[in-house]
């Protein structure tokens, strides 16, 4: 079974520029997670996606964040203009329901130049 | 609101020695406590996760970790660590909802022959 896949492994890109990181997650898992690791903190929760819905976006630092899941299956999230302080790696998680283990994506490394 | 602190950064370690990698956390309501795993290249895995019940929770690859409610810790043990337990790891707490982590800054174990 594959795992949770997410796409490009790594980018870098000019500030101002825009960047799309795509998560696919486990076959038939309704709950889709993204977090972010800034260089040497923390992973920090952005969202939590039920299906095609957004559950909880309370982690999302600003207007230039948008994570989309249409159809309920791959979710992407785009940076737009990126700024330097978005630089970092970005995870995906899926779970097949919220109690369930959550299974991490190998994470998209952004740096932002 | 909660927060987790690993105040190690760095735990370097010969093999077969044993290794206890710290993690206390704050929350004003009770919470689950878990540790993931990062191995270089991978995504983060789950060791071991405490919901309730028995307070020493044993996990994947040898590793346990015991709650302890009055000191707000959930510290990861193992007894002889090898080569391959060189990783990350990180501790994380998640209220009943399960729908967010927060995560700690991370341990990087660093086992030497």
């Amino acid at each position: 079974e594959a795992g949770v896949t997410q796409f490009p492994s790594h980018s870098v890109i000019e500030k101002g520029q825009t960047v799309t990181l795509r998560c696919d997650p486990i076959s038939g898992h309704d709950n889709l997670y993204w977090y972010r690791r800034v260089m040497g903190k923390e992973i920090k929760f952005l969202l939590h996606f039920v299906k095609e819905s957004k559950q909880d976006e309370s982690g999302m630092p600003n207007n230039r964040f948008l994570a989309e899941r249409t159809g309920g299956t791959y979710s992407t999230l785009k940076v737009q203009p990126a700024e330097l302080e978005d630089s970092g790696v970005y995870f995906c998680a899926s779970s097949q329901d919220v109690r369930d283990t959550i299974y991490f994506g190998e994470g998209s490394w952004l740096t932002v130049v | 609101a909660q927060s987790v602190t690993q105040l190690d950064s760095q735990v370097p370690v010969f093999e077969e020695a044993p290794v206890e990698l710290r993690c206390n956390y704050s929350s004003s309501v009770s919470v689950y406590l878990f540790w993931y795993v990062q191995y270089p290249n991978q995504g983060l895995q789950l060791l071991l996760k405490y919901l309730s019940g028995s307070t020493l929770v044993k996990g994947i690859n040898g590793f346990e970790a015991e709650f302890n409610k009055s000191q707000t810790s959930f510290h990861l043990r193992k007894p002889s660590v090898h080569i391959s337990d060189t990783a990350e790891y990180f501790c994380a707490v998640s209220k009943y909802n399960f729908n967010k982590f927060y995560f700690g800054s991370g341990t990087k174990l660093n086992v030497k022959p």
